[in-house]
């Protein structure tokens, strides 16, 4: 089985600072790689995705993330945080040879100070 | 949004009672799923639905059950529920599985006394 690890569980930033939310993935085929973001008490929304296109990818938001295979990586970043941006972020994947199941990293919860 | 409704979205309960969460979704997607996640462990997957009365376990299945009779609806039981077993729980959909992205629900706040 697949497994997913975020670096940090919980991030502090300043308002304008860089994000930068780490996720590693365990599989030796490139999954297909998600970001979610989950706000108090709602379930989670999209970010953005990577489905073998282009290694950097853009997402709501002002998020990007960047697929490097040798890294097994798929960090998200954003240049300049906002104070809306606290939440909890999610990493996910799913593997292309059993696309049915999804795994998801444990969270990052990123707090913005102002 | 996705039309994806979780009911209840809160439950109190006692051990050893058996509980039902119900999904509904207007989207007429292919895929649906059920999730529970605790602090800690990000979501882990219980039971998914790829059709009509096709189901499969996930990670997390021990203790668990699900039916599916109808595409907009997925019911997840608790048969016989435990304390271990408080978690918030979320439904989610897709139209094709992995290579699309997943919609939530609000999720079902459940606690076991």
């Amino acid at each position: 089985a697949q497994s997913v690890t975020q670096l940090g569980s919980h991030v502090s930033v300043s308002e304008g600072a860089l994000v930068l939310l780490r996720c590693n993935y365990s599989s030796s085929v490139p999954p297909y790689l998600f970001w979610y973001v989950q706000y108090p008490n709602q379930g989670l929304q999209l970010l953005l995705k990577y489905t073998s296109a282009a290694t950097l990818v853009k997402g709501i938001n002002g998020f990007e993330a960047e697929f490097k295979k040798s890294e097994t990586s798929f960090h998200l970043t954003k240049p300049s945080a906002h104070m809306s941006d606290a939440a909890e972020y999610f990493c996910a994947v799913s593997e292309k040879i059993n696309f049915n199941k999804f795994y998801f990293g444990s969270g990052t919860k990123l707090n913005v100070k102002p | 949004d996705a039309g994806i409704t979780q009911s209840p979205r809160h439950k109190v309960t006692e051990t050893g009672t058996p509980v039902t969460l119900r999904c509904h979704q207007t989207e007429n997607h292919r895929y649906m799923y059920w999730y529970r996640q605790d602090p800690g462990h990000g979501l882990r997957l219980i039971h998914y639905s790829y059709g009509v009365k096709d189901t499969d376990k996930g990670e997390v299945s021990d203790g668990y059950s699900v039916s599916r009779s109808k595409t907009e609806d997925f019911l997840l039981t608790l048969e016989s529920a435990t304390s271990s077993q408080t978690s918030v729980y979320f439904c989610a959909i897709s139209y094709q599985g992995g290579n699309q992205p997943q919609h939530f629900g609000d999720g079902t706040r459940l606690s076991i006394l």
